[in-house]
């Protein structure tokens, strides 16, 4: 089973709003993703956590902020943001196991919220 | 830095034909990964086919087989037998394996595949 689920799939939230979008598998992956993916766009990645710690975070606004509670679920919250912030949010997941060559390491990915910000 | 080229923004097939969608690399690193997926109108990204850089065979899943020419640094997708629901856009993608490129994927442009009945 390669599942990833995101809720929810649609969201419209004003710029004064506080929300969260979230991110779970069960597949015993150790790495999650968040990604932005602008129409017509190829993905790009925000932010990255392996053995729910924080590696990378690619320069993203702070209106954005991760959090990983345990090893299956990540959470984006929300809070303050723009006209330009909305786009589909894709969550991802991989095996990530230690000595894993990062090269064979496939991410399965959810699919997605989509965000509009009024 | 690697990067990833799809040279062909929109690509048309007739069903039950084949089609090979282009990629093209490029990267500093000893070994990586190339990835492609599908991403439908709905969003999702589905993982469709994985090609290790010491992998002596190309890989193959279904319909789906990868042609991978290490020299000219090429990984291009075909589809045996399209099917209407093979319209799509896909994407090409590597993952290294040093550095920062140990975690990223990334993607080319993208091809829209449009599969006519």
């Amino acid at each position: 089973d390669t599942e990833v689920t995101q809720t929810p799939k649609h969201l419209v939230m004003g710029m004064t709003n506080k929300k969260s979008l979230k991110c779970e598998q069960h597949m015993g992956h150790r790495a999650m993703y968040w990604y932005k993916q602008k129409a017509k766009k190829p993905p790009e990645l925000m932010f990255v956590y392996s053995y729910e710690k924080l590696s990378i975070n690619e320069s993203v606004p702070s209106r954005f902020s991760p959090e990983c509670p345990n090893s299956s679920l990540l959470n984006l919250h929300l809070h303050a943001l723009q006209p330009e912030d909305s786009a589909l949010y894709l969550c991802a997941s991989s095996r990530r196991q230690k000595g894993l060559a990062g090269g064979t390491d496939t991410q399965y990915f959810g699919p997605g919220t989509r965000l509009t910000v009024l | 830095a690697q990067k990833i080229t799809q040279t062909q923004p929109g690509m048309f097939v007739q069903e039950k034909e084949a089609v090979t969608l282009d990629c093209t690399y490029d990267t500093s690193d000893p070994s990586y990964g190339l990835f492609w997926y599908k991403q439908p109108s709905s969003g999702e990204m589905i993982f469709l086919i994985y090609q290790g850089s010491y992998d002596q065979q190309n890989a193959t899943e279904g319909r789906y087989s990868l042609n991978f020419q290490k020299a000219r640094k090429s990984a291009n997708l075909v589809i045996s037998a399209s099917q209407l629901g093979d319209s799509a856009m896909y994407f090409c993608a590597m993952r290294g394996s040093s550095g920062g490129s140990n975690y990223k994927l990334t993607f080319g442009k993208g091809t829209l595949l449009t599969v006519n009945p």
